[in-house]
């Protein structure tokens, strides 16, 4: 089965960057792109970007360019989301999703548990 | 605000029927794109309701049902149960900002 486990919650000081991984397994990971999302405490939810797990190509939301890294570890089927700058208002809990098809714009069908991110000073 | 406008909260009575809307523009729905929906149970992560429009993912039950016209698209909710109780966000792709997210909709089971 599709499973999806992210690394733990991490707290930071503004200026500073977070790394969050997403381990999947169960399936054939080159085959399905990432997505990343996240929910601000009370809020909705708020796209940041997708990867190609094929190629490493990658779409970022136009708010958080120059500011995002995606990457992708195929040899462990892991994929990772850097975030750089950080200020207060990253303060969220960052997803990742496996998506349902292997198509770009394919809807995220398997989500890891989250990733609190605290950025306090 | 969200380029994807739906109401910020429904409710309805076990057994009724419930829609959320999802209102857009000729960037993102109205362009053709699909849309997409997402149930969000208390404390929970989100789970993929409907894609494509109107297509279940296998283990949804066929009480949820998307539509599109337009600009716009709906969820509906019929039969409605306690353990519907959740938030509901709509999903699209809009070609100047890429993907986007409603911003969200709670449905209360009275």
């Amino acid at each position: 089965q599709v499973q999806v486990v992210q690394s733990g919650g991490e707290v930071k000081r503004p200026g500073a960057s977070v790394k969050v991984s997403c381990k999947t397994s169960g399936y054939t990971f080159t085959t399905y792109g990432i997505t990343w999302v996240r929910q601000a405490p009370g809020q909705g939810l708020e796209w940041l970007g997708w990867i190609s797990t094929n190629n490493g190509h990658t779409k970022y939301a136009p708010e958080i360019q120059g500011r995002v890294t995606m990457t992708t570890d195929t040899s462990t089927s892991t994929a990772y989301l850097e975030l750089g700058s950080l200020r207060s208002d990253d303060t969220a809990v960052y997803y990742c999703a496996r998506s349902y098809g292997s198509g770009t714009l394919s809807p995220s069908a398997y989500w890891g548990q989250g990733t609190l991110v605290t950025v306090s000073s | 605000q969200s380029v994807l406008t739906q109401p910020p909260s429904v409710s309805g009575a076990p057994g009724q029927r419930v829609t959320i809307s999802c209102s857009g523009g000729n960037s993102n729905i109205g362009a053709g794109y699909g849309v997409h929906w997402y149930q969000q149970l208390p404390g929970t992560t989100p789970k993929l309701l409907l894609f494509g429009n109107t297509n279940r993912p296998s283990g949804v039950p066929d009480r949820f049902s998307g539509s599109k016209s337009g600009t716009s698209a709906s969820l509906d909710i019929s039969g409605l149960q306690a353990e519907d109780e959740a938030d509901y966000y709509c999903q699209s792709y809009d070609i100047n900002l890429s993907v986007v997210f409603g911003g969200g909709t709670k449905l209360t089971v009275l």
